[in-house]
């Protein structure tokens, strides 16, 4: 159980354009989703805090308008980077909380051209 | 406040040997402290967690120490296998929020 996936798993984009991923709770119902970003060799550096059916909680320096984040359902939250540049580029993961753990995804590797 | 200190940053250690990493944290209001283990390229893999009402916790080869007073906690690998070569990151939780403040991750090598 407690399974979380993402899509896609890799993408390249030409700087400019604008890149959704998906991220779903397969198996249970997340009221809480967590975004990340990670840099090579690096911690995993929370980025917003998404809850169903409101607006995004962003942490301090995360530009909102550049990573919009939605949390339309239970078991969908999605972030989409906007007008993406190549300092845009790295390794997204999410995670869904149940039962104050969370559960993370396999990560999505974005490379802005 | 929010800090969580891991360390070491990078460890090698040999086939059987015990791989031992330390976290510390600060915030008394933390009751959550799980380890994650994450390989080149996926996501982070929950290991195993301890609640701050228990000192140890064992599951299979990987132990939790916690120490409440120093604020500390230790994930213990014994009998390491190169397949345990990944990076291990501790986080800490007030478990009402789900939010994870994680540590800075180390980089375990395991020799054959």
């Amino acid at each position: 159980g407690a399974v979380v996936s993402q899509h896609p798993s890799r993408v390249i984009c030409k700087s400019g354009t604008s890149v959704k991923i998906e991220c779903r709770s397969l198996d249970f119902q997340a009221t809480t989703m967590f975004w990340y970003r990670q840099f090579p060799k690096k911690s995993l550096m929370l980025m917003a805090t998404s809850n169903e059916g409101s607006k995004a909680t962003y942490e301090q320096g995360v530009e909102k308008d550049k990573f919009l984040i939605n949390h339309a359902s239970l078991t969908l939250s999605t972030l989409t980077v906007t007008s993406a540049h190549p300092e845009d580029s790295s390794f997204y993961i999410c995670s869904a909380g149940e039962r104050g753990e969370q559960f993370f995804g396999p990560g999505t590797r974005l490379t802005v051209l | 406040q929010q800090q969580v200190k891991q360390s070491p940053q990078s460890l090698i250690v040999q086939k059987g040997g015990i791989s031992i990493i330390n976290c510390a944290y600060e915030n008394t209001a933390f009751d959550y402290f799980p380890w994650y283990q994450q390989f080149p390229g996926k996501g982070p893999a929950l290991l195993i967690a301890i609640r701050p009402d228990v000192s140890e916790k064992k599951e299979g080869r990987f132990t939790i120490s916690f120490n409440k007073s120093a604020k500390q906690f230790s994930l213990h690998i014994m009998d390491s296998q190169p397949g345990d070569s990944a990076t291990y990151f501790c986080a800490a939780s007030n478990s009402g929020t789900y939010k994870y403040i994680f540590g800075t991750g180390t980089r375990l090598k395991v020799l054959a």
